[in-house]
């Protein structure tokens, strides 16, 4: 079962500028988390928000939740070379006992 | 350091033979998962174990088979009546037992079967 799902599927842009992915899900949420996998790699864990919080920071990161759309997005300000990887959103939903739900992701790639 | 070992990175097997994937953490960490991903594609949950001895399926789990004998070890067992068992698979730990903590993972296996 797919919850989240990230927009763009792609994103190509250079070092400097911002890069914005979008995430949306379909259920009631107890949080949202966003994760980065490198090629080849396991996901690393970037930023969690919990379901009654509309906005994080973390360093470049910048992430809002709007539970109203069911929608989310990560905001990566200044980015770098080294940012170049697939960037995925997981849901946790309001049930005990459940695992995180994992989109598709967005693939960034950053040039320099 | 504190983490979460897969091996080996890369297996190959024959159409056929059951194969089990290694997964071991040092984090003291209650919960483990297995995630199976694709080209393109993202997670998908194969198993999942909350305590030792217990655990749980996925939304694939059909083909697969798990043990949780140990808190550390959560191995994985890709049986033969896996239908498309090639995939990069992902183990994952959390602390706790609530749903929606943080993953840790480890660096995968890449599994070919031809």
């Amino acid at each position: 079962s797919q919850q989240g799902e990230e927009d763009p599927q792609a994103l190509s842009i250079q070092e400097g500028e911002n890069a914005t992915m979008n995430c949306s899900y379909k259920t009631s949420i107890n949080n949202l988390q966003w994760y980065r996998q490198n090629s080849g790699r396991g996901l690393v864990h970037l930023i969690l928000i919990r379901s009654n919080e509309r906005e994080k920071h973390s360093g470049r990161l910048r992430v809002t939740l709007d539970t109203s759309k069911k929608s989310s997005s990560l905001l990566i300000t200044a980015s770098r070379a080294a940012d170049t990887a697939s960037y995925f959103c997981a849901t946790a939903v309001n049930q005990a006992g459940t695992a995180l739900i994992f989109g598709k992701g967005t693939t960034l790639s950053v040039s320099s | 350091d504190g983490g979460i070992t897969q091996s080996p990175k890369y297996l190959f097997r024959k159409e056929g033979q059951n194969v089990t994937l290694s997964c071991e953490q040092n984090l003291n960490h209650d919960a483990m998962y297995w995630y199976r991903q694709d080209p393109g594609q993202g997670l998908r949950l194969i198993y999942y174990s909350q305590i030792v001895n217990d655990f749980q399926k996925g939304d694939i789990a059909e083909g697969y088979s798990v043990s949780r004998e140990k808190k550390e070890s959560f191995p994985l067992t890709v049986t033969s009546a896996q239908k498309n068992p090639t995939a990069f698979y992902l183990c994952a730990s959390s602390a706790g037992q609530g749903a929606g903590r943080p993953l840790h993972f480890g660096n995968g296996t890449r599994l070919t079967v031809t």
